[in-house]
């Protein structure tokens, strides 16, 4: 079945330390996005990527960096420069040409600062 | 700037009750795209409507309807004879025009959690 993966599910992170958070899909969308949920906040727009090798940041793009090397992966790094990053973090997929069911989501993944 | 507001933070109704989730969007653009996503507890945003802003036609799908007003610049959700399925975190977002194409970024609003007692 067509859709996008997020990994890990739960994460924990020290403090200093860089993490990798894993988007996949395989629907062949041509755009991805990373967002930041926060409790009782909406989501926030992190990075996006219209096309493989190019990528733009969102409203929240500090301590966060992003590569698109293929076009069904959009693995987003957590750097230690980001000084709150305990959230639920979801990707996102859309064709070049819009779709009539906006976005496709991932699962999510929970990253906890310890 | 676009922003989206769902005044209502939270929502608790018993089994069988209709329940209205509210949005209001700001936007200057004259075309746009508003959606409302459902988030249940397992965190993935499933997408419900897309309506353009050319089109107030309400929609109906089963117990779910959407109420779009241009002229209040609102975008109300109600789900009828709710259920505890229902239980969920819902979103209204807006598009964003200044995005280009169809690629677009969405503004979400805060969201309403619902909850559905039996």
């Amino acid at each position: 079945d067509g859709g996008i993966t997020q990994s890990p599910k739960y994460l924990f992170r020290k403090e200093g330390q860089n993490v990798t958070l894993s988007c996949e899909q395989n629907l062949n969308h041509d755009a991805m996005y990373w967002y930041r949920q926060d409790p009782g906040q909406g989501l926030r727009l992190i990075y996006y990527s219209q096309i493989v090798n190019d990528f733009q940041k969102g409203d929240i793009a500090e301590g966060y960096s992003v590569s698109r090397e293929k076009k069904e992966s959009f693995p987003l790094t957590v750097t230690s420069a980001q000084k709150n990053p305990t959230a639920f973090y979801l990707c996102a997929s859309i064709p070049a040409g819009g779709s009539a069911y906006g976005y496709t989501f991932g699962s999510g993944t929970r990253l906890t600062v310890v | 700037a676009q922003k989206v507001t769902q005044a209502q933070t939270e929502i608790s109704v018993v089994e069988k009750e209709d329940v209205t989730l509210d949005c209001v969007y700001e936007t200057r653009d004259t075309t746009y795209y508003l959606f409302w996503y459902k988030q249940p507890p397992s965190g993935e945003l499933v997408f419900l409507i897309r309506r353009n802003s050319f089109d107030e036609q309400n929609e109906i799908s089963g117990r779910y309807s959407w109420n779009f007003q241009k002229s209040t610049s609102s975008f109300n959700f109600t789900i009828t004879a709710s259920q505890v399925v229902d239980s969920a975190v819902y979103f209204c977002a807006l598009s964003d025009p200044n995005s280009g194409g169809s690629n677009y970024k969405l503004t979400f609003g805060k969201g309403t959690l619902l909850t559905v007692n039996p």
